[in-house]
């Protein structure tokens, strides 16, 4: 595609509740890339892909939080049992490979209240 | 945890002035990225520049980068009321496989 996608743009779950964000990647790109971004900071490494491979989850902060990339394309982060302070922005990213310039997409902003 | 810390904040100019941003970042790098954020949308790559390279220019932006200070400066020239965003730099972990950004300077033109 043209850009990097993600829906929905805006989610306000309530507290326990699960909620499933999507990223569609550049259709050639290798590599997607997940960050949770609080307000006022900068984003922060969640993990990533390579094709449908998952190599790093080093970043995602509980159990709480998945990833999947089936299919090495689209990619679905899952938050279970959501908890206020997962309140952030959620970026998704993809690249040629590593080292590569990272292209984001517009974002989804979550809300737990 | 983040690596880049970007100085100053927060910067208000008046359009046509010179804005400059800083960044240190802490460990040895390959190479240094600035990105811009304007309200409501995603992160912009704006630049990249390689360890082995100390200055680099893109249209009206000037980026620096000093390896013995683990420094980068982002300069744009002749703002505008559209430059108004934050400007993040990046740098990637040790194993290239993720981003590091800083915490951001919030850049307002006004006109």
């Amino acid at each position: 595609g043209a850009g990097v996608s993600q829906s929905p743009r805006y989610k306000v779950t309530k507290r326990g509740q699960d909620v499933t964000l999507r990223c569609d990647p550049i259709s050639s790109h290798a590599t997607l890339y997940w960050y949770q971004q609080a307000l006022g900071q900068g984003p922060e490494f969640l993990t990533y892909f390579n094709y449908e491979a998952q190599p790093d989850k080093s970043g995602l902060p509980s159990d709480r939080f998945s990833a999947e990339r089936p299919e090495g394309s689209i990619s679905t982060l899952t938050i279970q049992r959501t908890e206020q302070r997962d309140s952030a922005m959620y970026r998704c990213a993809s690249s040629l490979g590593g080292r590569k310039t990272q292209y984001f997409g517009p974002g989804t902003r979550l809300l737990v209240l | 945890s983040q690596q880049g810390e970007e100085d100053p904040q927060a910067l208000s100019i008046q359009e046509g002035e010179n804005a400059t941003m800083n960044c240190s970042y802490k460990t040895s790098i390959n190479n240094l990225q600035w990105y811009r954020q304007n309200s409501g949308r995603g992160l912009v790559h704006l630049i990249l520049i390689r360890s082995n390279e100390r200055e680099k220019h893109s249209g009206r932006l000037r980026v620096t980068l000093d390896t013995s200070k683990k420094s980068s400066s982002l300069l744009i020239t002749a703002s505008r009321a559209a430059d108004t965003a934050s400007y993040f730099c990046a740098t990637d972990n040790q194993a290239g496989t993720a981003l590091i950004f800083g915490k951001g300077t919030t850049l307002s033109v006004s006109s």
